[in-house]
């Protein structure tokens, strides 16, 4: 069965206090996994597509990795306007209008 | 200014009525999606279109119907039969199957 698992669920920072947040997935054949920011009360917009295994990409404070089993986003230095949750959907090869999201991980950067 | 316009923001249903949701985009997407976000849950589909009058079932399709008569609109009705319609609704659209999601501002359905 194909799932998304992230964690934390939730995650308080001090502005300027670098950490990371986790997707894991299982999927029968990945084609791509996909990153989005979703303020409260708003749709989620996108941030990332990520391909293969060993693909970094990057957007100012935030940057995401992609391994066989799971991805990572990595944000440095945060501010208080990257509080948002986080949301990672994978999406398999086997049907590419299917995404399989995450429950998210919610982020909170204290000033 | 492109985009994806979901309407109305917040709408209130009674049990047994069914309620239809609008989404249009000016974006010239091919692929159009229905979402439906509940507290603590990822996202789940609904239905997604690739094109002008077709579209499929996604994971959670009993109790909703769709149509995509345009190429901008897909509109959705949350029928009777849908057991628990309180929830979060996103429509989203992609230049085709596959590639990155543009999501609108959800519609809040509140069955009262």
């Amino acid at each position: 069965e194909d799932q998304v698992t992230q964690s934390p669920e939730a995650l308080r920072l001090q502005e300027g206090e670098s950490s990371s947040l986790n997707c894991s997935y299982t999927v029968s054949g990945l084609r791509g996994l996909f990153w989005y920011r979703q303020d409260p009360g708003k749709g989620p917009e996108f941030l990332f597509t990520l391909y293969s295994a060993g693909e970094e990409k990057e957007k100012e404070r935030l940057k995401a990795t992609l391994t066989k089993k799971e991805s990572f986003l990595h944000i440095t230095a945060p501010k208080p306007e990257d509080s948002a949750t986080y949301l990672c959907a994978v999406q398999p090869k086997y049907n590419f209008n299917k995404f399989y999201f995450g429950s998210g991980t919610k982020l909170n950067v204290k000033p | 200014d492109g985009g994806i316009t979901q309407s109305p923001k917040y709408l209130f249903r009674k049990e047994g009525q069914n309620v239809t949701l609008s989404c249009e985009q000016n974006l010239n997407h091919d692929a159009m999606y229905w979402y439906r976000q509940d507290p603590g849950q990822g996202l789940r589909l609904i239905y997604y279109s690739q094109i002008v009058n077709d579209f499929q079932k996604g994971d959670i399709a009993e109790g909703y119907s769709v149509s995509r008569e345009k190429k901008e609109s897909f509109p959705l009705t949350v029928t009777s039969a849908q057991k628990n319609p309180t929830a979060f609704y996103l429509c989203a659209s992609s230049m085709n199957a596959g590639t990155e999601a543009f999501f609108g501002q959800g519609t809040r359905l509140t069955v009262v």
